[in-house]
């Protein structure tokens, strides 16, 4: 069965550099989230697009915006990089805003900045 | 506003004997409630989930959770554990104030000795 796709896996970029994340949902899912997961952290949630609008907003700084395209495929854009943005970056998922039952993750993208 | 709490940061347990990886929530209304458990350097695999019905839920690679209303707690269950199960799990909850993203606990680290 499809998953969700991110790409790329791995990423290293130098400070103040730019970066863009992809995540591809399951065919027919309209709702992507975006997840930060520090080292040793819990993931935390970042933002979210159902029907390519934005749904939901947490603690994404101003420095990333994020995007869902007709495909519903999503982008995250990180400008000005820092160090503490190094971390596993996941999207999940689902069908539906009020799926509730049916998120499904990538594998995550990891973010190295040096 | 919804949220789970894990306790334990570590959980140690010999191969063969039971675990149980604790989860305890806070909700307004009905809980959908999920464990995920993640492989280093891998993304976040589904286990089970609760969201309505029998107390006691079934999942992947032999776990179970067991639902308790009255002490509004998920803990996550195996009559006998591997060494394979060693690895980190999260508690989450769909929040339903908002986009029913899923908002996670800190995680427990589920150590299996030989």
């Amino acid at each position: 069965a499809a998953g969700v796709i991110q790409s790329p896996r791995h990423l290293i970029k130098e400070k103040r550099e730019t970066a863009t994340l992809k995540c591809y949902p399951i065919p027919r899912h309209d709702t992507v989230y975006w997840y930060q997961q520090g080292p040793g952290q819990d993931p935390q949630f970042l933002i979210s697009f159902y029907e390519k609008m934005q749904s939901d907003k947490g603690s994404i700084p101003d420095r990333f915006s994020a995007q869902q395209f007709s495909d519903y495929h999503s982008e995250l854009n990180m400008s000005s990089l820092e160090l503490g943005d190094s971390a596993l970056y996941f999207c999940a998922s689902s069908l539906g805003v009020r799926a509730g039952d049916g998120y499904t993750f990538g594998s995550g993208t990891r973010l190295t900045v040096v | 506003a919804q949220s789970v709490a894990q306790p334990e940061d570590q959980v140690n347990v010999a191969e063969g004997n039971p675990l149980t990886v604790k989860c305890t929530y806070s909700v307004s209304g009905n809980p959908y409630l999920f464990w995920y458990v993640q492989y280093p350097n891998r993304g976040l695999q589904f286990l089970l989930k609760y969201i309505t019905g029998d107390n006691l839920v079934k999942g992947s690679y032999g776990f179970e959770a067991e639902f308790n209303k009255s002490q509004t707690s998920f803990h996550l269950k195996k009559p006998s554990a591997l060494v394979s199960d060693s690895a980190l799990y999260f508690c989450a909850v769909r929040d339903v104030d908002s986009s029913y993203k899923l908002i996670f606990g800190s995680g427990t680290r589920l150590l299996v000795r030989p």
